[in-house]
């Protein structure tokens, strides 16, 4: 089945750094991946969609200059947190879409990656 | 609008016992649902799509196009099904899925 990969799985960084995320499809072209936050116990919350070699389109309320989004091949999207804050603490999970396996709306989910800023 | 309602946020039974999550829908197109569940320390992995029309786990869902429901049951819940269900639209022409709030199941022994 289709598999995707996140790194790192947890950071921790200072305020006021910035904190790159990388989601890679490893056995399949995604062509979409999807960004989302997690609070705990809480939905999903889709920030971005990600389409390779164009920009990305984010939701209403997530600032694009805060969250760059980066889908440069096929197999690889990058989520970068600019200055971070404490209220950027979350968890980040991205998903893609494999259009040779399962139907179109199908995603296949990487396992998340726990940001802590101090 | 494109909407995904999931009634419960907590739901709890005993094991052995029936479970229903519900789920309800609303969307002026053709609807594409599916069932996510996240076991404790995992990832979000599909559990069901109703174009397939399967059971996995004993689990079953049926699109209901007059109530836009897609419910989630099992006749017999078992510990190991607790989790955090997800229920989620997909919307081909904006490319992107509406995931509903989630119901975390609790199956008490």
């Amino acid at each position: 089945g289709a598999v995707v990969s996140q790194h790192p799985s947890r950071v921790i960084c200072k305020s006021g750094t910035s904190v790159k995320i990388e989601c890679r499809s490893l056995d399949f072209q995604a062509t979409t991946m999807f960004w989302y936050r997690q609070f705990p116990k809480q939905s999903l919350m889709l920030m971005a969609t990600s389409n390779e070699g164009s920009k990305a389109t984010y939701e209403q309320g997530v600032e694009k200059d805060k969250f760059l989004i980066n889908h440069a091949s096929l197999t690889l999207s990058t989520l970068t947190v600019t200055s971070a804050h404490p209220e950027d603490s979350s968890f980040y999970i991205c998903s893609a879409r494999d259009r040779t396996q399962g139907s179109y709306n199908e995603q296949f989910f990487g396992p998340g990656t726990r940001l802590t800023v101090l | 609008a494109q909407r995904v309602t999931q009634p419960e946020k907590l739901l709890s039974v005993f094991k052995g016992a029936p479970v229903e999550l519900k789920c309800n829908y609303s969307y002026s197109g053709s609807p594409e649902l599916f069932w996510y569940v996240q076991y404790s320390r995992q990832r979000l992995q599909l559990l069901l799509r109703h174009i397939s029309r399967e059971s996995i786990k004993g689990f079953t869902a049926d699109l209901n196009k007059g109530e836009t429901s897609f419910h989630l049951k099992k006749p017999f819940a078992q510990e190991e099904d607790s989790a955090m269900y997800y229920c989620a639209l997909g919307n081909t022409n904006a490319g992107k899925s509406t995931f509903g709030d989630g119901t975390t199941l609790t199956v008490k022994p």
